[in-house]
């Protein structure tokens, strides 16, 4: 089992449409957690920090779940300009050394 | 905001060849640097860690006498690919973290280097 996964998608949806991505880590003792979004041939971009509470910025939502070890991406009246790669990245150890899933591929269409 | 710096964003060489990438933290120390790879719809993997004046870590399954490291300095790491094989070919990101304002640790990407062996 990968130590972060993630639905590679693509996910399709319309511009305005609400649509959520799932990462799953397998390390409980995780400690940090991030949403990356990444465009073609580009470098990752910090989207934002999850935090345990959840946190929320603009149309982005991101949550934590420590229970079923997974965190959440939930982007509201999507735009064409979110069509994106969305990374998570995991760090284990407080060091930085940051794991990161495959992406889930998002496609907003007109 | 922050910015780092990679040099050359892109690299065509002949297979047996060295090709040495740059990354720099423009504004800011970096106290620890990472270099990762990520292949064509693959995830970024990290190949190492850069502290400044030491030897850098590799993580498992990276040669470290074919991926060449040296953090000379607070703003630059340079990752050398020895004798690049094609498939070394790929996409090059580093990082680097340091503090750029009061309670604001964090990492920060380049832009890649890609890399192609013929």
């Amino acid at each position: 089992r990968k130590e972060v996964e993630q639905d590679p998608g693509p996910f399709n949806v319309p511009e305005g449409a609400t649509v959520a991505f799932n990462c799953t880590y397998s390390n409980s003792a995780s400690q940090s957690f991030f949403w990356y979004r990444q465009d073609c041939r580009k470098e990752p971009k910090l989207l934002m920090s999850v935090y345990s509470s959840g946190n929320e910025d603009g149309r982005f939502t991101a949550q934590l779940n420590r229970a079923s070890q997974y965190i959440s991406l939930l982007i509201r009246d999507s735009k064409l300009s979110d069509s994106a790669t969305y990374l998570c990245a995991v760090d284990n150890s407080g060091t930085y050394k940051y794991i990161f899933g495959t992406g889930t591929r998002l496609k907003v269409l007109a | 905001g922050a910015v780092v710096s990679q040099h050359p964003s892109w690299v065509i060489c002949k297979s047996g060849t060295s090709v040495k990438i740059e990354c720099r933290s423009l504004d800011f120390q970096a106290t620890t640097m990472f270099w990762y790879r990520q292949f064509p719809k693959q995830s970024l993997m990290l190949m190492a860690t850069s502290n400044e004046g030491s030897k850098a870590t590799y993580e498992q399954g990276v040669e470290k006498d074919k991926f060449l490291i040296n953090h000379a300095s607070l703003t630059l790491s340079t990752l050398t690919v020895t004798s690049a094989h094609p498939e070394d070919s790929s996409f090059y990101i580093c990082s680097a973290r340091g503090r750029t304002g009061p309670g604001t640790d964090t990492q920060y990407f380049g832009p890649g280097t890609r890399l192609t062996v013929l």
